[in-house]
């Protein structure tokens, strides 16, 4: 079974603060991205990453940076918190695609409901 | 990626089928179709996806028409725990890129 892992499943933050994200698969996946979803817009992709230390900027990726120093964790930053953050964030991963040419199947984690006060 | 229509809500009674309608008469050859599901402030899970054949695994089945253009995902026998949000998506299959969820359709499954 694939298992995706997301550090927190509640986070309450103060404007202005650093925030980490972390995500952890456990099947060895090239790929991982990094969603939020918000009522009435459905998920929107903030980054991506196909290889380790490589990243890929989504739809909307200002206010945040990611890092992905081991294959199998990707972090989300929010250098400055605001409150305009407060979202449902996912983590997804998957394998193959163009990295392998094989069919890429999106499995997602928990999701993390940030609130930013 | 081609777009999906699919109904806004839906009932079942627990113990019965759950078919669940998706529309997509602009796939194209390359296209598979996918379905997730989501429960309320879970993350979405991946049910199963299709080319062109039927498919079936533990969790549901896969009915694509032969012209592609619509299918149907049948939870055998629906629990209230399949109560949640569903998500029909077609995409390339080697696409690495975003999903794009509809709007989907909400399953209640009623005792």
């Amino acid at each position: 079974d694939v298992k995706v892992t997301q550090s927190s499943r509640y986070l309450v933050k103060r404007t202005g603060e650093k925030v980490f994200l972390e995500c952890v698969q456990d099947m060895d996946h090239e790929n991982m991205f990094w969603y939020r979803q918000d009522p009435g817009l459905g998920l929107r992709l903030i980054y991506f990453s196909y290889d380790v230390k490589m990243k890929e900027k989504g739809d909307i990726p200002e206010g945040y940076s990611v890092s992905r120093e081991k294959k199998e964790r990707f972090s989300l930053i929010l250098e400055s918190a605001s409150t305009n953050q407060t979202s449902m964030y996912l983590c997804a991963s998957s394998n193959g695609g163009l990295a392998g040419g094989e069919e890429e199947t999106q499995y997602f984690g928990p999701g993390t409901r940030l609130l930013v006060l | 990626d081609a777009k999906t229509t699919q109904p806004p809500s839906m009932d079942c009674a627990e113990g019965r089928a759950a078919n669940l309608p998706c529309n997509h008469s602009t796939i194209s050859g390359n296209e598979y179709v996918y379905w997730y599901r989501q429960i309320h402030s879970q993350g979405p899970q991946y049910i199963i996806h299709g080319l062109k054949n039927n498919e079936t695994n533990e969790m549901a089945s896969l009915i694509i028409t032969e012209d592609r253009k619509s299918s149907t995902l049948i939870l055998p026998h629906a629990t209230l725990r399949d109560t949640a949000v569903y998500y029909c998506i077609v995409r390339v299959y080697y696409n690495t890129d975003k999903l794009i969820f509809g709007t989907g359709t909400r399953l209640q499954v009623f005792p």
